[in-house]
């Protein structure tokens, strides 16, 4: 079965760090391109990070660019996400979701075709 | 970056009937690289189409999607009672990618 868990969430004060991290099963990582996205509840879905299949491009949000970072390491068949410098618009619950190939393997954009459950962020003094 | 505006936000509709639902973007998306998805509370999203007009093969036929350029369509052509959710429609064509604001298809 084809699988997302994401772990690393809690509760932190404004500054503060988290890392996230997305451990997938049941499929190859090396295959695919990963996403963050973010959802404060009650409110739509915000695209926060992707990464091609080697790690190599990345792309963030303009909200978290030089705060976040997106890494991988296709041997423990883990997804990384680094939060930094956090903000009380922060707050959210984000998920790592598998992107679908592309005929653009280096374009860190996807469609995302499997999804965790989520991990909630709280920043808060 | 490029804005998608759904429309409507809320659609009242019976178990059933058609559901036709737009999502039209500031901007041609790239290769029609235009993803729909759907979310019921409490779980994560579910995509629905990608291409504009492919779906995953577990998806339901009753779900079809079309357009190209800026405009785009999802389409239920009956709606059952599980499909009463938020769609969200998303395009990643062009750096970064986006997503639409959500339309709510309630009973």
């Amino acid at each position: 079965e084809v699988q997302l868990v994401e772990s690393g969430g809690g509760v932190v004060r404004p500054g503060g760090s988290l890392r996230l991290s997305c451990v997938v099963s049941g499929f190859i990582l090396d295959d695919f391109g990963m996403s963050w996205v973010r959802q404060v509840p009650g409110k739509g879905l915000e695209w926060v990070s992707g990464i091609n299949w080697s790690g190599v491009r990345t792309a963030y949000a303009d909200s978290v660019k030089g705060r976040f970072t997106i890494s991988r390491d296709n041997a423990k068949n883990s997804l990384y996400l680094q939060l930094n410098s956090l903000r009380a618009e922060d707050t959210a619950l984000y998920y790592c979701a598998r992107g679908l190939p592309t005929l653009y393997p280096d374009f860190p954009y996807y469609a995302m075709d499997v999804w965790g459950q989520g991990t909630t962020v709280t920043v808060s003094s | 970056e490029i804005v998608l505006t759904q429309s409507p936000g809320t659609l009242s509709l019976s178990p059933g009937e058609r559901a036709t639902l737009s999502c039209r973007a500031s901007q041609s998306v790239a290769d029609n690289f235009l993803a729909w998805y759907h979310q019921k509370p409490g779980q994560a999203p579910r995509l629905l189409i990608y291409g504009a007009s492919s779906r995953p093969t577990a998806v339901p036929d009753r779900f079809s999607g079309r357009g190209s350029g800026t405009d785009f369509t999802l389409t239920i052509s009956s709606l059952e009672p599980e499909d009463f959710a938020v769609y969200y429609c998303q395009q990643y064509g062009s750096a970064p990618t986006t997503f639409g604001q959500g339309t709510k298809v309630e009973i």
